[in-house]
């Protein structure tokens, strides 16, 4: 089994719905992030949790919310959906490195492909 | 703004030749990373290297860090028709949040 899954895997839906994204991890990571992805440019960080309690926005929160229900459970919610949220977004998890320091390796979800029309 | 810049946008190459892709970044880092996409799937960490190091290999891989000239550079040797995807480089930016910064990537396609 994966070990980061998110759901749904591909979602259309139209302007002004309110969509939530799901994503759990059995990896047993505290951070976890929601990214997106647009053609032609790399990953934006959207929101960001070190633990169930503490959430950070990321470069491009504005039109999103997240929820940590859990620590293996960090959703992302369009409150109202736009045309220009139209992306593939991620969830990532990582851990510190188990020898110490400050080494973040990320692990990817599948990925969920947003469509709205 | 996007912490990393990746040279080529673009690659496509024989099976069997080396492919290099750069990337540049702008602020110090304790880290850099390479990750991997196959089209449309999530990314999958390929390696890491550590900003006193110059230099570290991972089987056909090999990755260079110059961080005087805020650069990196992936080389993949004896390239496969498998390995078209797109790489990207993602820095940490001196953050020991966990946070990575992405490049645009580097779209590689091998051709049989």
């Amino acid at each position: 089994d994966a070990d980061v899954t998110q759901t749904p895997r591909n979602r259309i839906t139209k302007t002004g719905k309110r969509i939530m994204l799901e994503c759990s991890q059995t990896k047993g990571h505290d951070r976890m992030y929601w990214y997106r992805q647009d053609p032609g440019l790399g990953l934006r960080l959207i929101y960001y949790s070190f633990d169930v309690k503490d959430i950070n926005k990321g470069e491009i929160s504005d039109g999103y919310s997240v929820s940590r229900q859990a620590q293996a459970k960090f959703s992302l919610s369009l409150e109202s959906a736009i045309p220009n949220q139209t992306a593939l977004y991620f969830c990532a998890t990582s851990d510190l490195n188990p020898r110490g320091g400050t080494l973040y390796t990320q692990y990817f979800g599948p990925g969920t492909r947003l469509t709205v029309l | 703004s996007q912490q990393g810049e990746e040279d080529p946008q673009a690659l496509s190459i024989q099976e069997g030749e080396n492919a290099t892709m750069n990337c540049s970044y702008k602020t110090s880092i304790n880290n850099l990373q390479w990750y991997r996409q196959n089209s449309g799937r999530g990314l999958v960490h390929l390696i890491l290297i550590r900003s006193n190091e110059r230099e570290k290999h991972s089987g056909r891989l090999r990755v260079t860090l110059d961080t005087s000239k805020k650069s990196s550079s992936l080389l993949i040797t004896a390239s496969r028709a498998a390995d078209t995807a797109s790489y990207f480089c993602a820095t940490d930016g001196l953050s020991n949040t966990g946070k990575l910064i992405f490049g645009q990537g580097t779209t590689l396609q091998v051709k049989p």
